[in-house]
């Protein structure tokens, strides 16, 4: 089976600090990405990668950067964390880019900033 | 933009009711169409997807049908369970863009 593990199920952190989110997956899989997840919003997509050492932003990406130096790890950073950035985030890997390309997610961190 | 359409929540439901989670989307390109289910406490995980028209998605229960002319692919199973309390996201898959685009998720719960 697909496993997308992500290294914190909750997380506190205080206004200000610089936020690392880790996500690992153990398929090969090219493709990796970053979603928020917000009550009445649905996911949106920060950011995704195709490949090692690329990156592509998505539809909210102020606030955050990326980093995938290893094609299983593509870690979510949280420059200075803000209270607005209080959310749960999804990483998401998929192995191609063909029509029947479903995504797989890890369990989700759940971030407080306060 | 691409963008996802579906049913505002929260659905209530009566065990062994029939259920509809209604989704409709617009799309640049020929997209395909799942759903994802996501239990407590857990990930999304897929629970059916169709990639062309007239293709019909379906898994425990579970389908949908892929309506190019009406832009939809509503979700219906003929008796829920307990079990199939969740929030139910609709989304689509562009493949030119190489990104899925979610719904806002319609929450379930079925009572006994």
């Amino acid at each position: 089976d697909v496993k997308v593990t992500q290294s914190s199920r909750y997380l506190v952190k205080r206004t200000g600090e610089k936020v690392f989110l880790e996500c690992v997956q153990d398929m090969d899989h090219e493709n990796m990405f970053w979603y928020r997840q917000d009550p009445g919003l649905g996911l949106r997509l920060i950011y995704f990668s195709y490949d090692v050492k690329m990156k592509e932003k998505g539809d909210i990406p102020e606030g955050y950067s990326v980093s995938r130096e290893k094609k299983e790890r593509f870690s979510l950073i949280l420059e200075s964390a803000s209270t607005n950035q209080t959310s749960m985030y999804l990483c998401a890997s998929s192995p191609h880019r063909g029509r029947d390309t479903e995504a797989f997610f890890g369990q989700g961190t759940r971030l407080t900033v306060v | 933009g691409d963008s996802v359409t579906q049913m505002e929540g929260p659905v209530t439901l009566s065990e062994e009711a029939f259920l509809t989670i209604n989704c409709t989307y617009t799309a640049t390109g020929y997209p395909s169409l799942f759903w994802y289910v996501q239990y407590p406490g857990e990930g999304l995980q897929l629970l059916l997807k169709a990639t062309k028209a007239d293709d019909k998605g379906s898994n425990k229960g579970f389908e949908a049908t892929y309506r190019k002319e009406t832009t939809s692919f509503h979700l219906e199973k003929g008796s829920v369970q307990v079990s199939d309390s969740a929030v139910y996201f609709c989304a689509l898959y562009n493949t030119n863009a190489g990104k899925s685009t979610f719904g806002d998720g319609t929450t379930l719960t079925v009572k006994p």
